[in-house]
């Protein structure tokens, strides 16, 4: 099984700041890898898929990198209705695993 | 509305079964794989199954293999989750999802549309 690591657990900014999250592979997935936000409460919702490209409806503050093992999201100015759990998850091989999340605080 | 709705969580004593449906609504159902994924109180997501668009393809995480079924009705419009021999640790929300599409012809596994999610608790 591919474990995916997010780091850090929490993070703590300000609406405007820019947050960077990461997320890590235990093994090579190519750019097969997504990422979603929950809000609590709330389902999760698409953001990134294939590691770089926003799903539709997705603001463009949002963007993803990374590829083979390393992977980033980036919230360029995080609004207030950014602040929530963030999710990766890499479809490279069975189980689809997800990582353990980084809230946005 | 395109939407998933899913239905049929409740209390559940350990070793019972539960069936989870997911209605689907304003999208052409057929043409989507489905999947379960379900979250522990507090806890992160973990994937469950998947379901190929014709039902004829599944995959199931090693912890529910041999307990879960996962089905579909696509007169219905509606997904299953069949669950015997319920654990303690299968308490959580299940959500259902749809496959997003993006790859055309093949399969990504991204999920672009989720339900709103029911609670099984398997307790004594």
């Amino acid at each position: 099984e591919i474990v995916m690591t997010q780091s850090p657990g929490t993070l703590s900014l300000s609406p405007g700041q820019r947050a960077t999250l990461s997320c890590r592979a235990s093994q090579r997935i190519s750019s097969y890898l997504a990422w979603y936000q929950q809000k609590p409460g709330q389902a999760p919702r698409l953001l990134i898929y294939d590691a770089s490209y926003r799903a539709p409806g997705i603001p463009a503050r949002f963007s993803g990198s990374g590829s083979g093992t390393d992977f980033t999201l980036t919230v360029s100015s995080l609004e207030p209705e950014d602040f929530a759990v963030y999710y990766c998850q890499q479809r490279s091989k069975w189980p689809l695993t997800f990582g353990g999340g980084t809230k946005v605080e | 509305e395109v939407q998933l709705v899913e239905s049929g969580g409740g209390l559940v004593q350990p070793g019972g079964s539960l069936r989870l449906s997911c209605a689907a609504s304003e999208f052409t159902f057929n043409n989507y794989a489905m999947t379960w994924i379900r979250q522990a109180p507090g806890k992160g997501l973990e994937w469950v199954s998947v379901l190929s668009s014709g039902g004829d393809n599944t995959y199931y995480t090693d912890s529910v293999k041999g307990r879960f079924t996962i089905s579909r009705d696509n007169s219905k419009n509606t997904l299953f989750l069949q669950m015997n021999n319920l654990r303690v640790d299968d308490t959580a929300v299940y959500y259902c999802a749809r496959e997003a599409g993006y790859g055309g012809h093949s399969y990504q596994w991204y999920f672009d549309l989720w339900g709103r999610g029911t609670l099984v608790t398997v307790s004594s």
